[in-house]
């Protein structure tokens, strides 16, 4: 079964810090790997995904993520945070088959102070 | 392109009374899966359909179900409501599971 587990529920930063947001999964076949984030009262927004091809994936905001098969780790990435990033985040997984579902982590709490 | 349409945005309802939520997906998206949001609980996958077929299903009880139509959107339904069913529900639509799924903002169901 397919499981993802992100370590620490709330991380806070200063702004212009780095931001390193973890994540390790679980899967029997090759995943697909996916981070969202959640700001207040709303719902999730896609925020890059690993399919196949190059394990660096950029995505949108000046995140970035890194998909490293022999640590099962998807952690995400962005070097100077921003008040703006405050936010939750989750990251996912599926397998990418049919009858597959998206297995959520349980969120980070992202806090970026001034 | 619009996006993930659900409605309503909030709605309270009374324990034993039933709820229909919508959702219309993005043009085009045919997969349409139902997620639901607590604090205890995190994000939980309800069920999904594609061209008005379940094809994945949740380990909910048979108070909650769905249905999909064939313009893809689609309507999940609870009935004889409780108080724990009280969360925020989320719809999300996808073309492929490769190009991701995009989120409705949800639907606010609070249970009194």
């Amino acid at each position: 079964a397919q499981s993802v587990t992100q370590l620490g529920s709330h991380v806070s930063v200063s702004e212009g810090a780095l931001v390193l947001l973890r994540c390790n999964y679980s899967s029997s076949v090759p995943p697909y790997l996916f981070w969202y984030v959640q700001y207040p009262n709303q719902g999730l927004q896609l925020l890059l995904k690993y399919t196949t091809g190059a394990t660096l994936v950029k995505g949108i905001n000046g995140f970035e993520a890194e998909f490293k098969k022999s640590e099962t780790s998807f952690h995400l990435t962005k070097p100077s945070a921003h008040m703006s990033d405050a936010a939750e985040y989750f990251c996912a997984v599926t397998r990418g088959g049919n009858t597959d579902k998206l297995i959520f982590g349980t969120g980070t709490r992202l806090q970026v102070f001034p | 392109k619009a996006g993930v349409t659900q409605t309503p945005r909030y709605l309270i309802k009374t324990r034993g009374q039933q709820v229909t939520l919508s959702c219309s997906p993005i043009s085009g998206h045919r997969s349409v899966s139902w997620y639901q949001q607590t604090p205890g609980q995190g994000l939980q996958f309800l069920f999904e359909y594609f061209s008005e077929t379940q094809r994945n299903k949740g380990n909910f009880p048979g108070r909650f179900s769905g249905r999909q139509f064939s313009n893809s959107r689609s309507e999940m339904n609870v009935s004889t409501l409780e108080l724990g069913d009280s969360a925020l529900y989320l719809c999300a639509s996808s073309v492929d599971r490769s190009y991701g799924y995009t989120f409705g903002s949800g639907t606010r169901l609070t249970v009194v």
